[in-house]
């Protein structure tokens, strides 16, 4: 039974590139979060979505910062013309429904660094 | 103020004592409180989960939850090396609909 899966775990742009993340959900899971987390720093909520829907991107970058999840494949984060301060761990979590009651199951993370 | 407030440590406990970490909470509507290990460069991993007031105990981990208070904490007994890590709170706010993390609080277990 896998888990939350990210891909890839480290990736490295240099300023102008674009950077695109994968996740893939829990099996049966069809919520899903991102969060990016600076060091020292907590996790900070950044899009919440159902397949093909947006629920909440309210802790999203309104430029650059992009999220989807399609009906088939995975959810895609991307982040277009990455800059230096773009370099933090960014995690998907899933969860079986939406709500207070349901629990988020994270995946590794990808660590993007930008150059 | 924040909207989820831990102290950030770092927490340094004897090896088979008690460790006591804290959350405290601002929205008054939360609903629900949970407790994420990290360890250094690793993703979150789930110790627990709390939607009422009082005590919950699962092993070594006790988290108790006083909403009057908008208080959260996590005890853990009998406290090991291994158990060294940064602890996230984590609330489900009421009136952002979403899940809130503390900054977390480091964690270090003396051998």
């Amino acid at each position: 039974n896998a888990g939350v899966m990210q891909n890839p775990r480290h990736l490295v742009r240099r300023r102008g590139q674009e950077a695109r993340l994968r996740c893939s959900p829990m099996k049966g899971h069809s919520h899903v979060y991102w969060y990016r987390q600076l060091p020292e720093e907590g996790l900070k909520f950044m899009v919440y979505l159902q397949k093909e829907n947006i629920i909440d991107e309210s802790g999203m970058p309104k430029e650059r910062f992009s999220a989807e999840f399609p009906k088939e494949g995975p959810s895609i984060l991307r982040i277009q013309q990455v800059v230096r301060g773009d370099s933090a761990a960014y995690f998907c979590a899933s969860s079986l429904a939406g709500g207070p009651g349901n629990i988020q199951y994270f995946g590794a993370g990808t660590r993007l660094s930008v150059l | 103020q924040k909207e989820v407030e831990q102290n950030s440590g770092p927490l340094s406990v004897p090896e088979g004592a008690i460790a006591s970490l804290n959350c405290t909470y601002s929205d008054r509507g939360s609903q629900s409180f949970f407790w994420y290990r990290q360890y250094s460069g690793k993703s979150p991993e789930l110790i627990m989960s709390i939607y009422s007031n009082g005590d919950k105990e699962d092993g070594r981990f006790t988290a108790q939850l006083n909403k009057a208070s908008q208080y959260v904490s996590l005890l853990i007994r009998d406290s090991q090396p291994s158990d060294s890590a940064t602890y996230l709170c984590a609330v489900y706010g009421g009136a952002t609909n979403k899940l809130i993390f503390g900054t977390g609080t480091l964690l270090a277990v003396q051998p």
